[in-house]
């Protein structure tokens, strides 16, 4: 049974911050792993995603994934208000199966 | 981008009714998946499917629960009969194909039950 636990569970930054978001996982078969962002009332979107060892970045977004230890995390930089967000991470098995994380709530203060 | 829609957007129902869930995936989709929010918290497994059958499901995924795809229609969750502890947010997803692909998400159908 896949655990996936978000750290932490709020965070407020001020605007232009650079900002770490952190995931666990318990499966080491874990194949994909993604971040998701939902705003409030509205539906998760896929930020970013990787399957290998190492960091991957996107515009102001990092991911970092290090299956060893069973973590990996989501960097922004020159965070921005319109960031402001629960940010979801996500872990998917062999059998497709998508496990979210508890979430994070994201405060970007202008 | 594609789009995941969901019919309702919020249903209210009284304890004990069923209720059917209604979502319209993207269309060249082949991988489904309904899950269940609360509080605008965790994102909680329900069930995923794939070619007509059910391929995983949680345990919150009551005997009360059922999902279907007639004939390539919508991917429907059914509640029958449903309880005070249903009131949620229930999301619909779906994906392209089996490799690392995004899985889309709707904009959810906020149920109520009274």
């Amino acid at each position: 049974q896949q655990n996936v636990q978000q750290s932490p569970e709020s965070l407020i930054v001020p605007e232009g911050a650079r900002t770490s978001l952190n995931c666990t996982f318990s499966d080491s078969a874990s194949q994909y792993f993604w971040w998701y962002r939902q705003h409030s009332g509205k539906a998760p979107k896929a930020l970013m995603s990787i399957f290998s060892n190492g960091e991957k970045e996107e515009g102001r977004f990092t991911i970092h994934l290090n299956k060893a230890s069973l973590h990996f995390s989501l960097h922004i930089r020159d965070s921005q208000p319109s960031d402001s967000a629960l940010y979801l991470c996500a872990v998917r098995a062999r059998t497709g199966k998508l496990t979210f994380g508890d979430g994070t709530v994201l405060t970007v203060k202008p | 981008g594609p789009k995941v829609l969901q019919i309702p957007s919020h249903q209210i129902i009284d304890m004990g009714q069923m209720v059917t869930l209604n979502c319209d995936p993207v269309s060249n989709h082949l991988y489904f998946y309904w899950y269940k929010q609360i509080l605008g918290q965790q994102m909680e497994f329900l069930v995923n499917f794939y070619n007509g059958k059910v391929m995983e499901k949680s345990k919150l995924f009551k005997d009360q629960f059922s999902v279907e795809r007639p004939d390539g229609s919508y991917f429907t969750l059914k509640i029958q009969p449903t309880a005070l502890e249903d009131s949620a947010v229930y999301f619909c997803a779906s994906r392209v194909g089996q490799a690392n692909t995004e899985v889309f998400f709707g904009k959810g159908t906020r149920l109520t039950v009274v």
